[in-house]
């Protein structure tokens, strides 16, 4: 079946260092890849998104590109905050009934001063 | 714009006992779905609705129910909560935009049961 896996957290980074949380996925078909982060004690919130092979989404400094040879689809930021602690969770979704997500186990990010 | 909506925020229940969990969707939304999030886990999805009807159901036993009403909000119901059942349900609302649909969650319910 579908399945989405990312790279173990904690990642652990200084403030203004370079951020990759690897994702990979297994699909029969061409899905949807979504980044979604959580922040302590809240709900999901949709970061960026990428509908077809090649297309990169970007959202708030962050980027992600989507890979159909390698089935990756890699977050990076170039330079993080420790506002940007949080769960990160990679998705894949295809379109028609019932277009569920299917997300990974999450990465933990903590950026520290 | 008022965005999806949960109630309660924490729930404590005893084993076996039932619970309803509620969910109003973002304005313009007609899909609603669930989620259940275990501890240290990524979502899992539960169901979803469609303009009222069920249209698809990931991998959960039929104590797990739902409904969607004409207002588009909508209810999860567990029967006969179990202490696996302890966890974090999202909800969360969709429209299709042509090309995907996103979906936009709710802060969730945190339900434990002991």
């Amino acid at each position: 079946g579908d399945s989405v896996t990312q790279m173990e957290g904690p990642v652990t980074l200084s403030e203004e260092a370079f951020l990759t949380i690897n994702c990979t996925y297994t699909a029969t078909g061409y899905p949807s890849l979504f980044w979604y982060v959580q922040y302590p004690g809240e709900g999901l919130q949709l970061l960026l998104k990428a509908t077809k092979a090649d297309d990169k989404g970007s959202n708030k400094g962050f980027e992600a590109t989507y890979r159909k040879e390698t089935t990756s689809f890699h977050l990076e930021k170039g330079s993080v905050q420790v506002s940007d602690s949080a769960v990160y969770f990679c998705a894949l979704q295809y379109t028609g009934t019932a277009s569920k997500l299917t997300f990974g186990t999450g990465t933990r990010l903590q950026v520290t001063l | 714009e008022t965005g999806v909506t949960q109630s309660p925020t924490h729930l404590i229940k005893t084993r076996g006992q039932q619970v309803t969990l509620r969910c109003s969707s973002q304005s313009g939304h007609n899909t609603v779905s669930w989620y259940q999030q275990a501890l240290g886990q990524g979502p899992q999805f539960i169901f979803q609705y469609y303009r009222e009807e069920e249209n698809g159901r990931g991998n959960f036993p039929p104590r797990f129910s739902g409904l969607q009403f004409p207002n588009y909000s909508s209810e999860l119901n567990v029967n006969a909560l179990e202490l696996d059942d302890s966890a974090l349900y999202l909800c969360a609302s969709s429209f299709w935009d042509r090309v995907s649909y996103e979906q936009y969650f709710g802060p969730g319910t945190r339900l434990t049961v002991t």
